[in-house]
């Protein structure tokens, strides 16, 4: 199946510190997204994407659709404390009936 | 508030149980999805339904079973729960077409001993 490499796989960062984070895939993807997971919660859709070049905000967070349709990031700005959890990229290609598939996560402390 | 409910948070089995996964949403969406996600592996779909009585096959099937006998509810089945299947289970569903639409329970943490 499609593979989607996401990193890093863990971040410490101080509280107002900046984020970046990014997935890559093997394929092309026609859609990009991005979940947040909180602890002992499931994940949340914070941002879709679905053009290559896009770039779209939410508040502090700001997700890009690279050009290549490989790629994706994910930037926050500003981190506070309820940031915590686990970030998870998604894509979905014209395949496979357009399922998604998820990265491996990137899991964020943030220090105050 | 739509929701995705699954029936436990916690479960702990013995090696060989049958054991029974519970989701079910009141959204009225088509499309129901099990994934299994694990530490470094992220989310790996188990099976998905387009519809009631349909099932198809995602990437980790081996080991699990599933049941959608009505539209609101989705059932996954361990047959003989091992060791390697103690994980983290999260249920989502979807309507049709809904691409970014994915609502997801809060997840099962299944320990089998």
């Amino acid at each position: 199946g499609q593979q989607l490499n996401q990193s890093p796989q863990s971040m410490f960062i101080q509280e107002g510190e900046d984020v970046s984070m990014n997935c890559t895939s093997s394929s092309i993807f026609n859609t990009w997204l991005w979940y947040k997971q909180d602890p002992g919660e499931g994940p949340v859709l914070l941002i879709a994407l679905y053009k290559a070049g896009e770039l779209t905000s939410n508040g502090r967070l700001t997700a890009q659709f690279g050009i290549t349709r490989k790629d994706s990031f994910l930037n926050i700005s500003a981190s506070i404390p309820s940031d915590v959890g686990i970030y998870f990229c998604a894509g979905s290609g014209s395949g496979s009936a357009r399922q998604l598939t998820f990265g491996s996560g990137t899991q964020l402390t943030v220090l105050p | 508030d739509v929701k995705v409910t699954q029936s436990s948070r916690y479960l702990v089995k013995r090696t060989g149980e049958k054991v029974f996964l519970e989701c079910v949403q009141d959204m009225d969406h088509e499309n129901m999805f099990w994934y299994r996600q694990d530490p470094g592996l992220g989310l790996r779909l188990i099976y998905f339904s387009y519809d009631v009585k349909m099932k198809e096959k995602g990437d980790i099937p081996e080991g699990y079973s599933v049941s959608r006998e009505k539209k609101e509810r989705f059932s996954l089945i361990l047959e003989s729960a091992s060791t390697n299947q103690t994980s983290m289970y999260l249920c989502a569903s979807r309507r049709t077409g809904a691409l970014y639409g994915y609502t997801f329970g809060s997840g099962t943490r299944l320990t089998v001993v």
